[in-house]
């Protein structure tokens, strides 16, 4: 089983849509979680950062973590088709000195 | 102020030859990460450094692998007699703090190609 699981998709949805990804984890260890957003041939861009269980909303991107579930989710409003990438969930343990990150889902938003 | 840069962006080596991946900090970061990506997989942690340090290699395969960041200049990945299952896109994070690793900052990556 994997540390971390997140369903690849594709994932494909109209202009405007609200948009939930999501990813499991197996590692109760972990505390800190984090999405990056990935375009095609480029690096992951840090979109949300969140310590522990909770939410956390940043303009049109809201970051939820459970802990007790073992589950985190972003959701995106008002999907614009510059949203389209791959979104990658990442964690990691207090003290440690590396992400763990999820397979990433390949998000479309059609105009 | 530049971000990480990576260089070269991409690399084409021959079965049996050496790759050498090179990685600028963004400036005052002294705590480096590669990960390696295989295609439509995530990112996979190899390797930790500080200056002239290597704090935690334990993504790193045992062999044919190696990682510096020495006083001077950019940390250099190095994968010595490259064979194609290491054609992968190579990324390279630096942080400012320690520990503060969820805050490090990702280059554009080297795509290594083995033919």
């Amino acid at each position: 089983q994997k540390e971390v699981e997140q369903d690849p998709g594709p994932l494909s949805v109209p202009e405007g849509a609200i948009v939930s990804l999501n990813c499991t984890y197996s590692n109760s260890a972990f505390q800190y979680f984090m999405w990056y957003r990935q375009y095609s041939r480029k690096g992951p861009e840090l979109l949300m950062y969140t310590y522990s269980s909770g939410n956390k909303e940043d303009g049109r991107f809201t970051a939820q973590v459970d802990k007790s579930s073992k589950y985190i989710s972003l959701f995106i409003r008002d999907s614009q088709p510059s949203d389209s990438a791959t979104y990658l969930c990442a964690m990691s343990a207090w003290g440690a000195q590396k992400l763990v990150f999820g397979q990433g889902t390949r998000l479309t938003i059609n105009p | 102020n530049a971000g990480v840069m990576q260089n070269p962006r991409h690399l084409v080596r021959r079965r049996g030859q050496e790759a050498r991946l090179r990685c600028s900090p963004m400036k005052g970061h002294s705590h480096v990460y590669w990960y390696r990506q295989l295609p439509e997989e995530g990112l996979k942690f190899m390797v930790y450094l500080q200056k002239e340090n290597i704090i935690d290699e334990s993504g790193m395969p045992k062999e044919r692998f190696s990682a510096e960041f020495p006083k001077e200049g950019p940390s250099i990945l190095r994968i010595q007699q490259v064979v194609r299952g290491d054609s992968a896109a190579y990324f390279c994070a630096s942080s400012l703090f320690l520990g503060r690793e969820s805050e490090a900052f990702f280059g554009q990556g080297t795509r290594l190609t083995v033919v």
